[in-house]
């Protein structure tokens, strides 16, 4: 596609209910990042994918939280057992390597209630 | 560990004027990449600068400039002729030149266009 996309723009969800989130990056793009933004801060790096390599799963606050991506595709990050914390902006960029500038989606907002 | 700090949380600047948004970084690495982005109420980051530390010359994208000192660990962005859709939040990024170093962000700075 012409730029990185997210779904859903926004989720609200009841705590301790799991949520799947989206990110189609940039056709061609071998790296992905996924990023929360909570309310007033900036982006906090959550975990990096580069081609076939293991994921760079370093910024995952806890084990509620993984991500998956098949190659150079989609890739979905789930949080289980949502918590009120978890409520923040998710964003997702990708890029041609990790040297290479990022281009990010417009996030999704998740609120759990 | 590498931080990012912005210590201006708000500004406003009025259409035409020049404002600059200020930003410090704490590392010991000496090969690293500094950014600046955008983000608009659509919520995605848009690069508006970058810098290399290797660089001396000051980089420079049309309205926008940097004033990167480096001993200071001090880069702060320059507005010129600011327009109203300048107005947005402004974040400030680091990233060390190796491996697979993600992004470090500060806290932003929200900058309000007056016409």
């Amino acid at each position: 596609g012409a730029g990185v996309s997210q779904s859903p723009s926004n989720k609200v969800t009841e705590k301790g209910k799991d949520v799947e989130l989206r990110c189609d990056p940039i056709s061609g793009h071998t790296a992905l990042y996924w990023y929360r933004q909570r309310l007033g801060q900036g982006l906090e790096f959550l975990i990096y994918f580069q081609g076939n390599s293991a994921p760079d799963k370093s910024g995952l606050p806890s084990d509620r939280f993984s991500a998956e991506r098949t190659g150079e595709s989609v890739s979905t990050l789930t949080i289980q057992r949502t918590q009120q914390e978890d409520s923040a902006v998710y964003l997702c960029a990708s890029s041609f390597s990790r040297d290479r500038g990022r281009t990010f989606g417009s996030g999704t907002r998740l609120t759990v209630v | 560990a590498q931080t990012v700090t912005q210590s201006q949380p708000e500004m406003s600047v009025q259409e035409a004027e020049t404002v600059t948004l200020s930003c410090t970084y704490d590392t010991s690495e000496s090969d690293y990449y500094l950014f600046w982005y955008k983000q608009p109420p659509s919520r995605q980051m848009i690069l508006v600068i970058r810098q290399e530390a290797y660089k001396q010359q000051n980089a420079t994208e049309n309205r926008f400039s940097v004033n990167f000192q480096k001993a200071a660990k001090s880069f702060s962005l320059k507005i010129s002729d600011s327009q109203l859709g300048d107005a947005a939040m402004y974040f400030c990024a680091y990233r060390f030149n190796s491996g697979n170093t993600p992004l470090v962000f500060g806290k932003g700075t929200r900058l309000s266009v007056i016409a």
